[in-house]
């Protein structure tokens, strides 16, 4: 059975900094690209950064270019996002997905004064 | 960026009776392979998202056979031929064609 779990959210300044992380397991992790989405609150979904089964390209929405990194360890079955000069809009639940058909239950990373 | 417009944004049903949404690209999403690059989702209440639709018109695993997906280039349909109250929530189209680049259309609420 796939699952992916998120963990790392939490409440931060505007201007901090968080890692996200999401533990894979039931599938050779290797073998796929993954991704983070997003949903802020009364906003829709929003796809945030993919990555490729080796780690060396990667995708950002134009919104967190600069701020955000993408990365995996695959001898962890591991992906992670590196989220600095975080923003009050960078609010929202941060999803875990594996090619757009499987997702993680999210973290949330709330950003206030 | 490819723009993704859904209709109609809110829609109510009746539990038993057929629902549809429309979901449109600002370009086509037909590959180079034949196949559409549009997914469908449903996220419901307190839950992650889950993939309806992939390709434009094939059904994920363990969707019920009520949900249906169909169209190309720039015109997309999800249709539930009878709709159950379990259904309700929020509905997405998104394009995977530019694998850089997902867009999501601004959702649909679905509400008995």
């Amino acid at each position: 059975e796939v699952q992916l779990v998120e963990s790392g959210g939490g409440l931060v300044q505007p201007g901090g900094s968080l890692r996200l992380s999401c533990a894979a397991s039931g599938f050779i992790f290797n073998n796929y690209w993954m991704s983070w989405f997003r949903r802020a609150p009364g906003k829709g979904l929003e796809w945030v950064a993919n990555i490729d089964q080796d780690g060396r390209t990667k995708y950002y929405v134009d919104s967190v270019k600069g701020r955000f990194t993408i990365s995996r360890d695959n001898a962890k079955n591991s992906l992670y996002l590196q989220i600095n000069s975080l923003r009050v809009d960078d609010t929202a639940v941060y999803y875990c997905v594996r090619d757009r058909h499987f997702w993680g239950l999210g973290t949330q990373v709330t950003v206030s004064a | 960026d490819i723009v993704m417009t859904q209709s109609p944004l809110s829609l109510p049903v009746t539990p038993g009776e057929p629902a549809s949404i429309s979901c449109r690209s600002s370009q086509s999403l037909l590959h180079d392979n034949g196949y559409n690059s549009l997914d469908w989702y449903l996220q419901k209440p307190g839950q992650s998202p889950q993939l309806l639709i992939f390709l434009a018109s094939n059904r994920a695993s363990g969707v019920p056979d009520r949900f249906s997906g169909s169209g190309s280039g720039t015109d997309f349909t999800l249709k539930i031929s009878r709709v159950e109250a379990e259904d309700v929530g929020l509905y997405y189209c998104m394009q995977s064609l530019q694998i850089g680049a997902y867009t999501f259309g601004q959702g649909t609420k679905l509400e008995i």
